[in-house]
This record gives C-alpha cells, sequence and structure tokens, in this order.
C-alpha cells in the first residue's frame, strides 16, 4: 500500500514564482493536513481539510491556499513564495478527524532563493 | 487554539537507561494524545496513543501517562536501544484539529 504520496521530494523555488506541493491519499481517509517543519518550532499547520469539499485554517496559513476537490488528493500552493516559506512540508491524512491516527507522507523539502 | 509544550528539547541517554519526555496542553477538551517517532529523512510516525478514559498505555519497551487534570502526558522508553535515536513528538486534539509539541531529539549512545 502506498499510504500518502507527496510530490516533488524537494524543490528550489525563486521568490516570487508560485508553486504547488502535491499530496495524493490511497487509504479513502476523509481528513488531511498540511504541515510545515522548522526547527526548534516542530510541526505546525497551515491548512486542513476534515472531508473532500471543505477546508480550514490551521496555525500559520498565511501565504498558502488549498483545495480538496476529491477524497485522495490534497494540494498546497503557495502563489507568490518568499523566502520564510523555506521549510520542509509534510502532508498527512486521518481516517475519522484528529481522534484517529494521522499518516505522513515523507515531506517535501521547499527552498525558497 | 490548543498550546502544546514538550520538553525537553534534547535527551541524550546511555543504552538501556530509560528516558522520558513530557508534554502539556492546554484545551480541556482534548481527548486524544499521541506520540510520533521521526526518524532522519522520513516523516512522522505512530508509536503510541492515549485517550481520555485511560490514564497509562503500554507497549512493550515504551508506555504513556495521562494526567487529565493537571493536562500534562509522557512518554517513557526503558531499555533504551541505538535504534531509538530519533525526533520525538507529542500532539494533542484540540478544536477539531491536531496539534504538534516541539520536539524531542532523542540520542542513546552505545
Amino acid at each position: 500500500t502506498a499510504g500518502i504520496t507527496q510530490a516533488p521530494t524537494s524543490q528550489i523555488l525563486a521568490a516570487g514564482r508560485s508553486m504547488t506541493l502535491r499530496c495524493t491519499q490511497d487509504m479513502r481517509h476523509n481528513a488531511m493536513y498540511w504541515y510545515r517543519q522548522d526547527l526548534g518550532l516542530g510541526l505546525r499547520l497551515i491548512h486542513y481539510s476534515n472531508t473532500a469539499g471543505t477546508t480550514g485554517k490551521g496555525e500559520v496559513p498565511d501565504g498558502y491556499s488549498v483545495s480538496r476537490a476529491n477524497t485522495d488528493d490534497f494540494p498546497l500552493t503557495l502563489a507568490s513564495a518568499v523566502p520564510s516559506q523555506t521549510s520542509v512540508y509534510f502532508c498527512a491524512s486521518s481516517e475519522e478527524g484528529p481522534n484517529t491516527e494521522a499518516f505522513f507522507g515523507q515531506g517535501t523539502r521547499l527552498t525558497v532563493v | 487554539g490548543e498550546n502544546v509544550e514538550q520538553h525537553p528539547s534534547t535527551l541524550s541517554v546511555q543504552e538501556g537507561d530509560s528516558a522520558v519526555i513530557k508534554c502539556t496542553y492546554s484545551d480541556s477538551a482534548s481527548n486524544y494524545f499521541p506520540w510520533y517517532k521521526q526518524e532522519l529523512g522520513k516523516g512522522p510516525q505512530l508509536i503510541i496513543d492515549i485517550r481520555s478514559n485511560v490514564g497509562e498505555k503500554k507497549d512493550q519497551r515504551i508506555a504513556v501517562t495521562l494526567n487529565k487534570t493537571a493536562k500534562h502526558f509522557s512518554l517513557h522508553i526503558t531499555e533504551t536501544q541505538p535504534e531509538d535515536s530519533a525526533v520525538y513528538f507529542c500532539a494533542s486534539e484540540g478544536f477539531n484539529k491536531f496539534y504538534f509539541g516541539s520536539g524531542t531529539k532523542l540520542n542513546v549512545k552505545p
């Protein structure tokens, strides 16, 4: 079972450019999440979706947008990247929301220069 | 929103010793507390979790305790081994989202 797949694995992006980080899960989980991981700050929630067709803002949503057109896909878009968005991004999913185990992808390392 | 604090940020123990990581949370309505282990270059993976209807849960060498009154929970690893070296995150379910602590880097010295 693939679980959660993120793409790309890593990316160097020029400031001001846009980019979409892709996330696909094959577990038919209802809830999906995007986190960024920065040294000393742990995992901070950017956006989440409790079910297809709905999304919500997390702790650090500014500069990011998401969509959830179907159950499997949850892309994260940076409309105009800035250096402070340099981070490792993790997508996760859970079956029925935050009361159940979250499964994480392998992460996308993004560097904005 | 929920505030999860985790201590210590780094922990170094000798192989065979025990390791304890502590977390506090702020939302008294939270009732699910998972712990994740993250190895270098990988995403976090669940190692144990506890719900608010129990005070302690054990799985081989790892155990988690929960004190709902004090709003804190702890991870205990006994007989540590070099392969336990990783970053550990506590988390709390609050306001219908997961909130994570800042992580503890555990180093088990052979």
